[in-house]
């Protein structure tokens, strides 16, 4: 069976500041693919970024970055200089790249600080 | 990104009666669509898959006479809940899939918010 752990139910970092977010999964599966969403309080789900399991270097999209460690099943995401608006739940997320079953972890709740 | 409309946003019915709430893909056509509920301060928990075309594969412990999925065209999808009671009030959230060059992308609907009263 799959899971995903979120072990930080919140943080609090300083506007400006980076912050990691943790996130580790668990699959038997040799091909997955990592998600992350940000969910600010209005309740839309939104993309931020997805690492393969068979990328061979960690995933960039702005000011997220993944920390893809595979042989610790672990894809922590990094906030770079972070900002206001960046206040929200995020979520992990694990499934197969081309297929349609997703998990959820439990979610962080980031609250930045000004 | 990709756009999924949800309709309506926000819902507030007398117990007994049953609401239906759409869910459009507005610029992709998407054969598998999902169907979320999330409770306050949880993660979302995954109803049923539908599928265009074809009856719509519930999760464990989800009443498929409670919660009606109809998944009529490539851009369409309706979760109707029937004679909604207060414990069905909650946020639920749809999503359609696109296949990505390198993997399938979900986009999300801005959810609805069910409050039964």
């Amino acid at each position: 069976a799959q899971k995903i752990t979120q072990t930080q139910p919140g943080m609090f970092v300083q506007e400006k500041e980076a912050v990691t977010l943790d996130c580790t999964y668990d699959t038997s599966d040799p091909s997955y693919g990592l998600f992350w969403y940000k969910q600010p309080s209005s309740g839309e789900m939104i993309f931020l970024i997805y690492q393969g399991s068979y990328d061979q270097q960690n995933a960039t999209e702005g000011r997220y970055s993944l920390n893809f460690q595979k042989a610790r099943k672990s894809a922590n995401l990094v906030i770079s200089a972070s900002q206001l608006g960046d206040s929200a739940m995020y979520f992990c997320a694990l499934g197969p790249p081309r297929g349609q079953n997703f998990v959820f972890g439990p979610g962080t709740r980031l609250s930045v600080l000004p | 990104g990709a756009v999924v409309s949800q309709h309506p946003s926000r819902v507030i019915c007398k117990s007994g009666t049953s609401v239906k709430i759409e869910c459009r893909s507005l610029d992709f056509q998407a054969t598998t669509m999902f169907w979320y509920r999330q409770f306050p301060k949880q993660s979302l928990m995954l109803m049923a898959t539908s599928n265009e075309g074809s009856k719509a594969t519930y999760e464990q412990g989800v009443e498929k006479d409670k919660f009606l999925i109809n998944h009529a065209s490539l851009t369409l999808s309706t979760l109707t809940v029937t004679s909604a009671h207060p414990e069905d009030s909650s946020f639920y959230i749809c999503s359609a899939i696109r296949q990505g060059v390198s993997y399938n992308e979900q986009f999300f609907g801005p959810g609805t918010r069910l409050t039964v009263l």
